[in-house]
C-alpha cells in the first residue's frame, strides 16, 4: 500500500528565511499532489496542486517542486513570516478521486 | 453557506452509545468525504461519495461505521456501539467534479470533535 512521509519533528525557523518541507512517498507515483494548511481546531485549507507532468509550480511565496523520479515533493515558503506557523499536510491522488494524507509537518516560524 | 458546514462541532458520548454527525458541502459539489484525524496524524480516508451514492467506502473500519447522502447533498455519518477508539476529528470535505474529472481541491469543513467516554 502507498505510504507517505513527512517529517514528524517540527520544523523551526527564522521570520525572512525559507522553509523546506519534505513529502515522500513509496510505491506508485499519483497523478497529482496536494499540499494544505492546517491551524490547530481547524480544518485543512488547500494551498497547491501539483501534476505528475509538472515539475514546479508556484503561488506567491509558496513554491512546489515534484520529483517523480525520487518519489518526493517539497514544499517552499520564502520570506517566511509568523503567520507562516501552522501544520502542513501533503496528500497523494490515490486514483479514482482518493486522497490520501501525510501525518503533516509543524512549521514554527520564530520573530 | 459558503463554506463546509459540520454539526455538531464537538460530541461526548458514552461508551456503547450512537452518534450522528452531519456534513453539509459547497452547494453544487458532487463529491463528498469523510477523513477522521487523530491527535498528531493527518486525516485517514473513510468515505468517498459521488452523488448519492458511495462510491468507495473502503476506509470505514468497521460495520459500526455507515455513511448516508440520501438527496446528493448533505451527508451523515454514523457510528454505533460507539468505543473509546473512536475519539477523533471527523472532517468532511466536498469538491467538485465534472464528468469523470476532479478539480483535486477538497474544500474541508472545521470537523466534528468526537469524544467517547
Amino acid at each position: 500500500s502507498q505510504k507517505i512521509e513527512q517529517n514528524s519533528e517540527a520544523l523551526n525557523i527564522q521570520e525572512g528565511k525559507t522553509a523546506t518541507l519534505t513529502c515522500n512517498y513509496t510505491n506508485y507515483s499519483p497523478a497529482y499532489l496536494q499540499w494544505y494548511r492546517q491551524d490547530p481546531g481547524r480544518g485543512p485549507v488547500f494551498l497547491l496542486l501539483i501534476r505528475e507532468n509538472e515539475k514546479e509550480k508556484r503561488k506567491e511565496r509558496l513554491k512546489v517542486t515534484f520529483d517523480t523520479t525520487l518519489k518526493q515533493s517539497l514544499f517552499h515558503i520564502t520570506a517566511s513570516q509568523p503567520a507562516d506557523s501552522a501544520t502542513y499536510l501533503c496528500a497523494l491522488d490515490r486514483g479514482f478521486n482518493k486522497f490520501y494524507f501525510g501525518s503533516g509537518t509543524k512549521l514554527n516560524v520564530k520573530p | 453557506g459558503a463554506g463546509v458546514s459540520q454539526t455538531p462541532s464537538n460530541k461526548v458520548t458514552e461508551k456503547g452509545k450512537y452518534v450522528e454527525l452531519r456534513c453539509d458541502p459547497i452547494s453544487g459539489h458532487t463529491a463528498l468525504y469523510w477523513y477522521r484525524q487523530s491527535l498528531g496524524q493527518g486525516p485517514e480516508f473513510l468515505i468517498y461519495f459521488q452523488g448519492t451514492g458511495a462510491a468507495d467506502d473502503s476506509g470505514l473500519p468497521n460495520d459500526r461505521f455507515f455513511a448516508v447522502r440520501p438527496e446528493g447533498s448533505v451527508s451523515t455519518l454514523k457510528i454505533q456501539r460507539t468505543e473509546r477508539g473512536d475519539s477523533a476529528v471527523y472532517l468532511c470535505a466536498s469538491s467538485y467534479t465534472s464528468g469523470t474529472v476532479n478539480t483535486g481541491e477538497l474544500f474541508f469543513g472545521e470537523g466534528s470533535r468526537l469524544t467517547v467516554l
